[in-house]
């Protein structure tokens, strides 16, 4: 099993272009996130898609949009990318259980990708 | 609201102990978590403690929850140079339905021979 996998690895950007950050996972999870991680500030949640068919935004989504393609896919876009979009994108993802005694929550993630936009 | 506070950065020698000290704020997490990063790489599960537990014992790995105070902290006996990476806390607060994790911004552990 390759787990999560994520695509480009690298990629440089000016600004105002767009793309697409590509995420596949093979655990049949029903859960998937997309992170940023910039120094000092950990990581942050941009969106998350809690099952197949359904998004909502996480904690910094502004200049982001996502698509959760089937249960397999969510993909991360940037329409007009900006110099403060400079990060490492992190795909992960989960199947919570537990129900209503509390939710266990293990979260697995993608090697990263090394956004740079000029 | 939800926060998750640790300290950046910890340098210790080669077979001393190490403690990474975390504080959450949101009592409602049945969860919490450690998570390693090595370089290069994603964050990868280390160890969790269910909320009910004051302590989990994994091998080198000690966790401690300390509830009344929202503390948690990992200790790491017999530290080694593999060991040197980014340790994240987190937790799952319930009002979130347990789908979203509130990381730490990450301890920078340095393992020095």
């Amino acid at each position: 099993n390759a787990g999560v996998t994520q695509t480009p690895k690298f990629q440089v950007l000016k600004t105002g272009q767009s793309m697409t950050l590509q995420c596949a996972q093979d655990m049949n999870h029903n859960s998937m996130y997309w992170y940023r991680q910039d120094p000092g500030m950990g990581l942050r949640l941009i969106y998350y898609s809690a099952s197949e068919g359904t998004t909502d935004k996480g904690e910094v989504p502004n200049g982001y949009n996502v698509s959760r393609l089937n249960k397999r896919e969510f993909s991360l876009r940037l329409e007009s990318a900006a110099p403060s979009q400079t990060s490492v994108y992190f795909c992960a993802s989960s199947e919570p259980s537990g129900g209503a005694g509390g939710s266990y929550n293990e979260q697995f993630f993608g090697p990263g990708t090394r956004l740079t936009v000029l | 609201g939800e926060d998750v506070e640790q300290s950046l950065f910890l340098s210790v020698r080669e077979g001393d102990s190490s403690v990474i000290n975390c504080t959450y704020t949101d009592s409602s997490s049945t969860y919490l978590y450690w998570y390693k990063q090595e370089p290069g790489a994603g964050l990868q599960l280390l160890t969790y403690i269910f909320s009910n537990m004051d302590m989990k014992q994994d091998q080198r790995l000690t966790v401690l929850l300390n509830k009344k105070d929202k503390h948690l902290s990992l200790r790491i006996a017999d530290t080694q140079t593999g060991d040197s990476a980014i340790y994240f806390c987190a937790e799952s607060p319930l009002n979130t339905g347990g789908f979203k994790t509130i990381f730490g911004a990450g301890t920078r552990l340095f393992v020095k021979a």
